[in-house]
């Protein structure tokens, strides 16, 4: 089955850096990678996806790669604000299959 | 709106007793899934059912059962057989081969006393 690897597990940056988190995945039928965001004490929301024909997403501050060959797809945040503050999880999926998910990053802006 | 509900928001258990996790949706989703969520280890699926009267086991389902009776509801019970049932418990649905995402509750923090 599915294995997906993300990295870092934790992650503190200064308001208005960049931050990057990475996944790795082996299935090379996957062909749908989400990137959520949880807040302590809720669910995960889905903030951006990006499907296997594309390359690179892009959403206001955040972005996402997607590298076929290499299986591996990250996500970037720009300009990061104390708000960005969460665990953010990487998955991935084929059309009709379940999730796998990465083991989460809790990522930290400091004022 | 539509959406997915979880309730109750916390819940508490003596040691031995079962307890159900209610799961509903109103986004005429097709599949529901159970995922366990403990401190560093990310989601664990526990149940997943992808259409009605129909589920499977996931990775963690042992001390767990499920019911989908009806296609909006999905509720998971906690039997006196999980020994560390302690844990935040996330629902979630999906429509696969629509916009593939998965839409997630709330979710339920049990605690055992």
């Amino acid at each position: 089955g599915e294995n997906v690897e993300q990295h870092p597990s934790t992650l503190s940056v200064q308001e208005g850096d960049s931050a990057v988190i990475k996944c790795t995945y082996s299935d090379s039928a996957s062909n749908y990678f989400p990137w959520y965001k949880q807040e302590l004490g809720k669910g995960p929301q889905l903030i951006i996806d990006i499907r296997s024909n594309v390359g690179e997403k892009k959403d206001q501050r955040i972005a996402v790669t997607l590298n076929k060959t290499a299986k591996h797809f990250s996500l970037h945040i720009t300009e990061t604000q104390p708000e960005d503050s969460a665990v953010y999880f990487c998955a991935a999926s084929t059309m009709l299959g379940q999730f796998y998910f990465g083991t989460g990053t809790s990522l930290t802006v400091i004022p | 709106d539509g959406g997915i509900t979880q309730s109750p928001k916390y819940l508490f258990r003596k040691e031995g007793q079962n307890v159900t996790l209610s799961c509903e949706q109103n986004l005429n989703h097709d599949a529901m899934y159970w995922y366990r969520q403990d401190p560093g280890q990310g989601l664990r699926l526990i149940y997943y059912s992808q259409i009605v009267n129909d589920f499977q086991k996931g990775d963690i389902a042992e001390g767990y059962s499920v019911s989908r009776e009806k296609k909006e509801s999905f509720p998971l019970t906690v039997t006196s057989a999980q020994k560390n049932p302690t844990a935040f418990y996330l629902c979630a649905s999906s429509s696969p081969g629509q916009n593939y995402g998965y839409t997630f509750g709330s979710g339920t923090r049990l605690t055992v006393v």
